[in-house]
């Protein structure tokens, strides 16, 4: 699976949007970009996953660069429990399995 | 419905001996994988296992070990326990082997190691 390159840390206001950037530059094209948090001893939570185009659910954006190589995360309202680490991962269409990195640590204040 | 389940939620035990996690998938998920979570390594994958059959393993020595019933619970073993063996182990399910499928995590097993 590509790499990914995170920031380690980054802070939020609540109510404000959240964008977590990830560069995924070695990316290939039959990988998915997916990401998930994780809260603080809980399992990870899947969050949304993309291959190219922009996608939205009930959580989150993904925003994929044209090139596929860099996409961002957003948050749009971000609330005291979306304090987790988020996890930018690259998966091969080929394997279930995820290969996670150190994460972003997303810390939301009042 | 039920999410993935797993048991014990907390244990310890010391240098030497084994342990045995189990983990129940949710209902209808045949797939199910493990990873270890170390505040050094982060999160690693251990094992994946579909329809009783171990497809895919990381790079852990033999001392782990796992396996999968055919109602799809699944456990895994960890022998002659060392101190680096201490982690979060989660498990988590999916439906199939789809690779865009999501995976569903269970809480963990956090195991301690003296």
């Amino acid at each position: 699976d590509a790499k990914t390159t995170q920031p380690p840390s980054m802070d939020c206001a609540e109510g404000r949007a959240a964008n977590l950037p990830c560069n995924h530059s070695t990316i290939s094209g039959n990988e998915y970009v997916y990401w998930y948090r994780q809260i603080h001893s809980q399992g990870p939570q899947y969050i949304i996953h993309g291959l190219k185009n922009n996608e939205t659910n009930e959580m989150a954006s993904l925003i994929i660069t044209e090139d596929r190589k860099s996409s961002t995360l957003i948050l749009p309202h971000a609330t005291l429990r979306d304090t987790a680490v988020y996890y930018c991962i690259v998966r091969n269409s080929g394997y279930s399995t995820l290969t996670f990195g150190k994460g972003t640590m997303l810390l939301v204040s009042p | 419905k039920a999410g993935v389940t797993q048991t014990p939620r907390y244990l310890i035990k010391t240098r030497g001996q084994q342990v045995t996690l189990s983990c129940s998938p949710i209902s209808g998920h045949r797939s199910v994988s493990w990873y270890q979570q170390t505040p050094g390594q982060g999160l690693q994958f251990l094992f994946e296992y579909f329809s009783e059959t171990q497809r895919n393993k990381g790079n852990f020595p033999g001392r782990f070990s796992g396996r999968q019933f055919s109602n799809s619970r699944s456990e895994m073993n960890v022998s002659t326990l060392e101190l680096g063996d201490s982690a979060l182990y989660l498990c988590a399910s999916s439906l199939t082997l789809d690779p865009t499928g999501e995976l569903f995590f269970g809480e963990g097993s956090r195991l301690t190691v003296l």
